[in-house]
């Protein structure tokens, strides 16, 4: 199975500031047809997770544009420009490309 | 408004079968593109991919538990039936079922379902 990991596992923000989770993967994500098939989502605590970001840089619908994602092949990183009290929760990125399809340990965003 | 409920038993005892039902709305399960999938999430942990279905019954599974896996789709009734045999303790978690819409993987998640797993 392909591998992901994320760091940090626990990011303490202040609203306003810039945050940044690493994902990495055990295999490339890189498909001959160009994208990378890694997503970003978000689950707000009690609730379901939400797509974010998917195909590695574009943002689902609705998603605020403070969110963005990048990266290829094996490494990615998902930024929030200014972080707002409602970004709280748990990021996970997933690989589409390899099958099981596989989820990261996720990121626990919270304010200090 | 793209919406989905999974729904089911929330008590199972070790060796039954567990039956999950995905409601849909807003989109067909028949539509060129369209994909349903089903997750799992156990207290405190990240979710699991456990199958997919395809507008065109394409089936995909976890290897590691196909062979207790099944995914249907009933288009009349606009539904996504997953079935996982032979539960046991460790199947208790929070099942989810999510639409995968054209490019978009997992573009909608419903509000899960909790499910446990005790004698």
């Amino acid at each position: 199975d392909t591998v992901m990991t994320q760091s940090p596992l626990s990011l303490p923000v202040t609203p306003g500031e810039p945050a940044s989770i690493s994902c990495r993967s055990s295999e490339s994500l890189l498909h001959d047809n160009g994208y990378n098939y890694v997503d970003w989502y978000l689950q707000k605590p009690g609730q379901s997770p939400q797509l974010l970001v998917y195909l590695g840089s574009n943002r689902a619908s609705g998603v605020p544009d403070r969110f963005s994602g990048s990266g290829s092949g094996t490494d990615f990183t998902l930024k929030i420009s200014r972080v707002e009290a409602e970004d709280v929760g748990v990021y996970y990125c997933m690989q589409g490309l390899q099958n099981p399809f596989t989820f990261g340990p996720g990121t626990k965003v919270d304010i200090k | 408004q793209i919406t989905l409920k999974a729904s089911g038993p929330t008590l199972v005892k070790p060796t039954q079968t567990l039956t999950l039902t995905c409601n849909c709305s807003g989109f067909s399960v028949s539509s060129n593109g369209v994909g349903v999938g089903w997750m799992r999430q156990p207290p405190g942990k990240a979710p699991e991919w456990l199958a997919l279905i395809y507008w065109d019954d394409d089936k995909r599974y976890t290897p590691s538990l196909k062979t207790r896996l099944t995914i249907t789709k009933d288009t009349s009734k606009n539904q996504v039936v997953l079935t996982l045999s032979d539960m046991d303790p460790v199947d208790t978690a929070t099942y989810y079922c999510a639409a995968w819409i054209g490019p978009r993987p997992f573009d909608s998640w419903g509000q899960g379902t909790l499910v446990t797993v005790s004698s």
